[in-house]
C-alpha cells in the first residue's frame, strides 16, 4: 500500500454530464499528478499540481481541470463528458527534491465509465 | 519529445523460468530515469525497480534486474525464479531529470506464468 487514496473506486456517467474525481496524497508529499489510463493501454499524463498550482500539462483539452487543497489532497474535474474519456483514472503523489525523492506512488485508481 | 516502446504485448514463461521484458527509449536529454511498474488486475501501480540514467551499474531488487544499455537506448527488465504473483501487466516509463517530472509510459507487456 502507497497511502494515496483514490475515490470513487468506480464511476458511470453520462454523456455531457461533469465528473469530480478525488485523490488524497500519502503524507508528507506535496505534489500530484493525474494520469489517463485507456483499456489496454499506457496511462498519459494529464496534468500536474504543486502547492496548489499547476506546474505542468499534458496533451489535454480545458475541460480537464484540476485543483490542489492547502493538505495536498487533490480533485480532477472533467466537463462535457464524451465516450472517448472512460478509462482508468490514476492519481499519483510525490514530494519535492532531487532524484529519488520524486518518486511517484500511485493511487488505486478510479474507473470512469461514460455511456 | 521523447517517447517509449514496448514491442511483446504478452509474454509467458513457466512459473520458476525466467523472463526478459524489452523496452526501448527515445530521448535527447542525458539526464533522466527508466521505470519498470507493475500493475496487477487490483490495478494500482507498483514500482518494481528504477534505473538513474548516469549509473553504468545495472539496478537489482531481489528478483528483479535491469540491463541498462544506454547508447542502444535499451532498458529491458529480467524476473528470475518467476512466481505466480508475478504474474501482471508491467510497464516502462521514462522521467525528465528536470524540473518536470511528469513519467512518460510505453503501452504495456501482459505476463502469464504458467503453473
Amino acid at each position: 500500500e502507497t497511502g494515496v487514496t483514490q475515490s470513487p473506486t468506480h464511476l458511470i456517467k453520462t454523456r455531457g454530464q461533469q465528473v469530480t474525481l478525488r485523490c488524497s496524497s500519502q503524507s508528507g508529499h506535496n505534489t500530484v499528478s493525474w494520469y489517463q489510463q485507456a483499456l489496454g493501454q499506457g496511462p498519459q499524463f494529464i496534468f500536474q499540481y504543486y502547492r496548489e498550482e499547476e506546474n505542468g500539462r499534458g496533451n489535454f483539452p480545458p475541460r480537464f481541470s484540476g485543483l490542489q487543497f492547502p493538505n495536498y489532497s487533490s480533485e480532477l474535474n472533467v466537463n462535457a463528458l464524451e465516450l472517448d474519456d472512460s478509462a482508468l483514472y490514476l492519481c499519483a503523489s510525490s514530494s519535492t527534491g532531487t532524484g529519488h525523492l520524486r518518486m511517484q506512488y500511485f493511487g488505486p485508481g478510479t474507473r470512469l465509465t461514460v455511456t | 519529445a521523447q517517447t517509449v516502446t514496448q514491442s511483446q504485448p504478452e509474454m509467458s514463461v513457466q512459473e520458476a523460468e525466467t523472463v526478459t521484458l524489452s523496452c526501448t527509449y527515445d530521448t535527447s536529454e542525458s539526464d533522466y530515469y527508466l521505470f519498470w511498474y507493475k500493475q496487477p488486475p487490483s490495478r494500482q501501480m507498483i514500482l518494481v525497480i528504477r534505473q538513474e540514467a548516469y549509473k553504468q551499474q545495472n539496478a537489482t531488487e531481489n528478483r528483479f534486474s535491469v540491463n541498462f544499455q544506454k547508447a542502444a537506448k535499451s532498458f529491458s527488465l529480467k524476473i528470475s525464479d518467476s512466481q505466480l504473483g508475478d504474474a501482471a501487466m508491467y510497464f516502462c516509463a521514462y522521467r525528465s531529470g528536470d524540473s518536470n517530472y511528469q513519467l512518460i509510459w510505453g503501452a504495456g507487456t501482459k505476463l502469464i506464468i504458467k503453473p
